[in-house]
């Protein structure tokens, strides 16, 4: 089965630090990566997102980054609000397979302390 | 955005139980996904489908049928229930990005 590892686990920062969350994927056909936020009791939001083309992506202040030959790809986050306390979740798929059907990475669970 | 909800938000059934999950969209997206999220798993993917009557399998189907009754209505169907089926699942829509459901929680006793 397709593989998205996602890392770390779990992860405490500051308030107004920098959080970087990682992951990697094995298939080499994957050309989609999305970032979803999720909060307790809701379902998973789209956060950011990038193209194969490209290896920076900013959206205020979140940043995704993507590796193409390390088969990488990471979330920034800088300025890190207690509002940014959720599960973080990234993920990949192969558009020309005509379906968005994504694999997903296990998940980090971010806590930004005061 | 597009607008998926899920009923019934929270399920108890016992060990055999039917139960059927409902999703709905209503920014006619072609592909409807139902997933179910355990810790340590991620969100793995049961079924999807890219239109009305239509059923593809995802990745842990065992346990799942599915069925597409309009281009708006998914439904998720445990025909006999079991503890391991105790899960949150959500139900999300795509054009081109996916967006989820608010999720149902089922427990199986």
């Amino acid at each position: 089965q397709q593989q998205v590892r996602q890392s770390p686990q779990s992860l405490t920062v500051w308030e107004g630090g920098t959080t970087v969350l990682t992951c990697s994927y094995e298939d080499s056909t994957f050309n989609y990566f999305p970032w979803y936020q999720q909060f307790p009791g809701e379902g998973p939001a789209l956060l950011i997102s990038i193209l194969s083309v490209s290896d920076k992506k900013e959206d205020g202040r979140f940043t995704t980054f993507f590796n193409k030959r390390e088969k990488k790809l990471s979330l920034h986050i800088i300025d890190s609000q207690p509002g940014d306390s959720a599960t973080y979740f990234c993920a990949a798929s192969a558009l020309e397979e005509g379906a968005d059907r994504l694999t997903f990475g296990k998940g980090t669970q971010l806590i930004i302390q005061p | 955005e597009a607008a998926v909800t899920q009923s019934p938000r929270n399920k108890v059934t016992v060990t055999g139980g039917n139960v059927t999950l409902s999703c709905r969209q209503t920014n006619s997206h072609n592909y409807m996904y139902w997933y179910r999220q355990d810790t340590g798993h991620g969100l793995r993917l049961i079924h999807y489908s890219y239109g009305a009557g239509n059923l593809q399998i995802g990745d842990v189907p065992d346990g799942y049928k599915a069925t597409r009754t309009t281009q708006e209505d998914f439904f998720l169907l445990l025909e006999l229930a079991s503890p391991s089926q105790t899960s949150l699942y959500f139900c999300a829509s795509s054009g081109y990005e996916q967006y989820f459901g608010p999720g149902t929680r089922l427990t199986v006793l």
